[in-house]
This record gives structure tokens, C-alpha cells and sequence, in this order.
């Protein structure tokens, strides 16, 4: 079992619907957890980070946390075609061992 | 704010030979990293550095060497490349140790 999973993809989802990107990660004592964004080619972007158990709001973008359920989700509301990139699950199991998923790809078709 | 820069972008080199990527953050912070992304794997840390002078081995680590002498700066040097060692590898630093971390733009690494 990987230390973070994520669905691979691709996910597609029309311009404008909502976006839903999950993530389980095996280590119940992980402390916090990120997602960020990674356009082809480029390097990954922080997007949201969350801490405690519940949801994170930020402009369109949501964050869930169950620590009980070891998940952690991403909701982009309204997604555009420029949201079209891979996405990248973090968990921070502390001591500086932050692990990754190896992403979801996101198209946002027009 | 020029942030965390990596030096080389784009490398090619041989097997056997040495080769050294730099790291450079203005931000002042602590923590530093060096990961390796490739396909199917995502983003797996090779070495961190909690202070200058204080390094400790990740995931990955073998055929692998760093130091820190100063603060902002972070090489990652590989003594005797092999062809399993092509990748992308990004460094990143962080204020704290369950903070975000924040990534240079990335080192493209091809060993023929």
C-alpha cells in the first residue's frame, strides 16, 4: 500500500461543473496536508493546506479533512480550462517526512 | 523576491560523471529539501537540511550527497551518475517542518 494515493486519471469535468479530487494516506499520526497544482512542466504550486478535521474554503477552491477516515479531498467549484493540471496530494507525517501522491490529472474541457 | 532558485534548468550528462545542482532561497528559511518526480513515482525526497550543517537522508538517498555550509544554499551532487538517476529534481524550503514547502522551478536531469 502506497503512503498516499491518489486516483491517477484523467478526470475531465465540462467548464463551469465542480471538481472533486480525493486522497487516503496510511499514516494516522500525519499532522498536516497540502495540495498543490503542477502544470506540465513546470513545478508544483501550493494551493491549500489544511490542518484539522472539517472543510477549508478558499475563492473556489475547498479542502476536507477526516483524519478518522485517513482522506483528504479538493472540491474546485466552477472549474476552468486554465484549472487543467495534475494535482498533487501531501501529508506531512512530521519530522519533516512529507510524502506525495503521484497526482490526479485534471482536463477542464471547454 | 526572487524566492528558490535551481541551477541548472536542463542537464545532460554521461554515466560516471559527476555532476552538482544548486540551490539557491532568499527567503531565509530553515528547512530545505531535494526531491526526485518521475513518472509513476510522483515527488520522492532524497535529502533534507533542518539548519546549516544539519542534513539527514529521505526516501531515496543512495548515490546521492549533499551539504549546506550556509543557509540559502542547498547542492545536491550525484559522485557517479547512472541512467536511473534521470529525472526532474525540484528543491524546495520551508519556514517550519509542518509548513508548506515551496518549490524551485525544477532541474531536468538526463544521464545517457
Amino acid at each position: 500500500q502506497k503512503e498516499v494515493e491518489q486516483n491517477s486519471g484523467p478526470l475531465s469535468v465540462p467548464e463551469g461543473a465542480i471538481a472533486s479530487l480525493n486522497c487516503t494516506y496510511s499514516d494516522r499520526g500525519s499532522q498536516s496536508f497540502f495540495w498543490y497544482r503542477q502544470y506540465s512542466g513546470k513545478s508544483p504550486e501550493l494551493i491549500m493546506s489544511i490542518y484539522s478535521n472539517g472543510d477549508k474554503e478558499d475563492g473556489r477552491f475547498t479542502a476536507q479533512l477526516n483524519k478518522a477516515s485517513q482522506y483528504v479531498s479538493l472540491l474546485i467549484r466552477d472549474s476552468q480550462p486554465s484549472d487543467s493540471a495534475t494535482y498533487l496530494c501531501a501529508v506531512n507525517r512530521g519530522n519533516n517526512d512529507m510524502r506525495f501522491g503521484a497526482g490526479t490529472r485534471l482536463t477542464v474541457k471547454p | 523576491d526572487a524566492g528558490i532558485t535551481q541551477s541548472p534548468r536542463y542537464k545532460i550528462t554521461e554515466t560516471g560523471r559527476q555532476v552538482t545542482l544548486m540551490c539557491h532561497q532568499t527567503w531565509s528559511h530553515s528547512y530545505m529539501f531535494w526531491y526526485r518526480q518521475d513518472l509513476g513515482h510522483g515527488l520522492r525526497l532524497i535529502y533534507y537540511s533542518a539548519a546549516a550543517d544539519i542534513t539527514d537522508k529521505g526516501e531515496v538517498p543512495d548515490g546521492y550527497v549533499v551539504s549546506r555550509s550556509k543557509t540559502e544554499n542547498f547542492p545536491l551532487t550525484l559522485e557517479s551518475a547512472t541512467r536511473s538517476q534521470t529525472s526532474v529534481y525540484f528543491c524546495a524550503s520551508t519556514v517550519g517542518s509542518n509548513q508548506p514547502q515551496h518549490f524551485g522551478d525544477g532541474t531536468r536531469l538526463s544521464i545517457l
